[in-house]
This record gives structure tokens, C-alpha cells and sequence, in this order.
């Protein structure tokens, strides 16, 4: 056990719908970070906030946004949901990231399936 | 730009010693972690190098040389229950990370 919820465990939408997906960091961890994993590769870095605020973002589209909130809960928004966008959600928190050693704690994951 | 390579499929027999390599190219570079994954799981912290060397947890120890972006896992003792995805994933002064595509560890009696 992390202690870093996701909900919800398993999704399914359909082809330009929308999602709102959902991690509870633990307490005290000022920086999440969201990943998308596909079947058989790595985790994709998506962003990572910190404090509230985005700082840093890998390759996706707009379409792809966060939130973060002051109590130490995150959100992954995605709009116009495609085919290529099944994958599995993790998001990651750690204390203070980029500092240097800081280990990242991921969720379970929401697996979201779009059809 | 970024790129991470590592084995997609190794092999090892239980009690065995087993070493998966990695190799990275980034700017930037703030360090290097290692994480295990089992199937339908998330991925779980095992190591981290920022410094050149040898880290040793237990039967778990991982090298680092930032000079020849180069990193090592190694596993020792190899018990049935590590069988799994190995991840390496680094990460950047800006806050980026890049995760490789895992290496398959299959560890038979």
C-alpha cells in the first residue's frame, strides 16, 4: 500500500467523450505526477504538478489537463476522447519532487477503455 | 533529445544472479530510478542513483554512470515472486521523467 488512491479503478467511453479521472496523494506530498501506460511499454509522462501549479509537461495534446488541490487531491481531465487514449492512468506522488532522490508512490491506475 | 533503451525479455533461474541494463541520452539529467512492476500492477520504488556507483538494498543493488549514461540493475538470489517488468526511468532539472518499456524478468525453478 502507497497510500496514493485513483478512482475510478475501470472506465469505459466512447470515441469523443469526455473524462475526468481522479488520484489522492498522501498527505503531506506536494507534487503528483500522471502517466499513461499502454499494454506493454513504459509509463508516459503526461505532467506533473506542484503545489498547485503544472511544472512540467511531456508530449500531449492539449486536450490532456490537470488540476491540483490543496488537499493533496488531483485530477486528469481528457477531451475529446480518441481510440489510442485506452490505456492505463497511474498518477504518482512525492514529497518534493525534483529536489533530488525524492521517491515517487503510484496509484493502483484507472484503466480507461475507449470504444 | 530524450531517449531510454533497455531489454525487452530476459531469462533467469531461481537462486541466479541477473543484471538488466540501461542505457539513456538527456539533458539536464537529475537522476536515475528503478522500478518493479508485476501484471496489473503499479509500478513499485526500488532504487535510485544520482551519484555515480553502486547502490545495495538487500538483494537489490543498481549502478549508475552518468558519464556513459549507463545504469544497472542487479538481482541476486532470484526467488520465483520476481518475476516481473524491471522499469528505468530518468528524470530532468525540469521536472520531466522518461520511463523505458520495462524488461520482462521470467525467473524458473
Amino acid at each position: 500500500e502507497t497510500g496514493v488512491t485513483q478512482s475510478p479503478t475501470h472506465l469505459i467511453k466512447t470515441r469523443g467523450q469526455q473524462v475526468t479521472l481522479r488520484c489522492s496523494s498522501q498527505s503531506g506530498h506536494n507534487t503528483v505526477s500522471w502517466y499513461q501506460q499502454a499494454l506493454g511499454q513504459g509509463p508516459q509522462f503526461i505532467f506533473q504538478y506542484y503545489r498547485e501549479e503544472e511544472n512540467g509537461r511531456g508530449n500531449f495534446p492539449p486536450r490532456f489537463s490537470g488540476l491540483q488541490f490543496p488537499n493533496y487531491s488531483s485530477e486528469l481531465n481528457v477531451n475529446a476522447l480518441e481510440l489510442d487514449d485506452s490505456a492505463l492512468y497511474l498518477c504518482a506522488s512525492s514529497l518534493e519532487f525534483g529536489s533530488g532522490g525524492d521517491t515517487q508512490y503510484f496509484g493502483p491506475g484507472t484503466r480507461l477503455t475507449v470504444l | 533529445g530524450q531517449n531510454i533503451d533497455q531489454p525487452t525479455e530476459m531469462t533467469a533461474t531461481e537462486g541466479a544472479i541477473v543484471q538488466i541494463n540501461c542505457t539513456y541520452q538527456t539533458s539536464g539529467f537529475n537522476g536515475l530510478f528503478w522500478y518493479q512492476q508485476h501484471a496489473g500492477e503499479a509500478p513499485t520504488f526500488l532504487s535510485y542513483n544520482v551519484l555515480d556507483g553502486l547502490e545495495e538494498k538487500g538483494r537489490f543493488s543498481s549502478f549508475l554512470s552518468r558519464s556513459k549514461g549507463y545504469s544497472y540493475l542487479l538481482l541476486k538470489e532470484l526467488q520465483m515472486k520476481d518475476s516481473a517488468s524491471y522499469l528505468c526511468a530518468f528524470y530532468t532539472n525540469a521536472g520531466k521523467s522518461t520511463f523505458g518499456d520495462g524488461t520482462t524478468l521470467t525467473v524458473k525453478p
